[in-house]
């Protein structure tokens, strides 16, 4: 079944205790991208990538990092992370030039 | 700027209706526009995808259909069903901009039993 698949659905942590949320996709898509979704303020853009080793900042990158080492993953790592990140996170993934995207599951994160 | 705006935020309608959800854009320069629908804390999952080139995409009961020159989309939903009860967002994708697709805030659906 073609899919993007998150990893973990749900994670409380604490204030500065670096983690790392993973996503695959088994479809060969080109793009992946990472959005966060709050009440009030829809989804935004975090990062994105056009291809492996191609990264850049979507609207609010602050205090987020991504890789892109092989097509298929790309992981959102937050090395401090603070109250405000508390958010639903969503990765995406699409194929050029004419692509819909495809959403992961999303996973709920809380910073305590 | 890109806008994209679905209005009503909320709709409630009787179970069997058939209903209309809009979203409009401000800039007809678009690749595309997609319908998705989310479930309370769930992901989105794609509807219907509109490529600028067309006027319309149906899919089981919904139909979406897209007019570039006013900036309009609407998705047709017939037959309504206490299991369509959900958010739906429209999104678009800009020419010339393979960064992102801007999200509209999405219309919460309730299907009244």
């Amino acid at each position: 079944e073609a899919q993007v698949t998150q990893n973990p659905r749900y994670l409380i942590t604490v204030t500065g205790k670096k983690l790392t949320v993973t996503c695959s996709q088994n479809m060969n898509h080109e793009y992946m991208s990472w959005y966060r979704q709050d009440p009030g303020l829809g989804l935004r853009q975090i990062y994105y990538s056009m291809n492996v080793e191609v990264t850049d900042k979507g609207d609010v990158p602050e205090g987020y990092k991504v890789s892109r080492k092989e097509k298929r993953n790309f992981p959102l790592i937050l090395e401090s992370p603070s109250p405000n990140q508390t958010s639903l996170y969503f990765c995406a993934s699409g194929q050029p030039p004419d692509y819909g995207y495809t959403f992961g599951s999303g996973t709920r994160l809380t910073v305590v | 700027k890109q806008e994209v705006t679905q209005i009503p935020a909320a709709l409630s309608v009787p179970e069997g209706e058939n209903l209309v959800l809009n979203c409009s854009f401000t800039d007809s320069a678009i690749y595309n526009l997609q319908w998705f629908r989310q479930d309370p804390g769930k992901g989105l999952t794609s509807l219907l995808l509109i490529q600028s080139s067309q006027r319309e995409q149906t899919s089981g009961r919904l139909n979406a259909s897209l007019d570039k020159s006013s900036g309009r989309s609407t998705l047709y939903i017939a037959a309504s069903q206490p299991g369509d009860s959900a958010t739906y967002l429209c999104a678009v994708r800009e020419l010339n901009r393979d960064d992102k697709i801007i999200f509209g805030k999405g219309t919460r659906l309730h299907i009244l039993p």
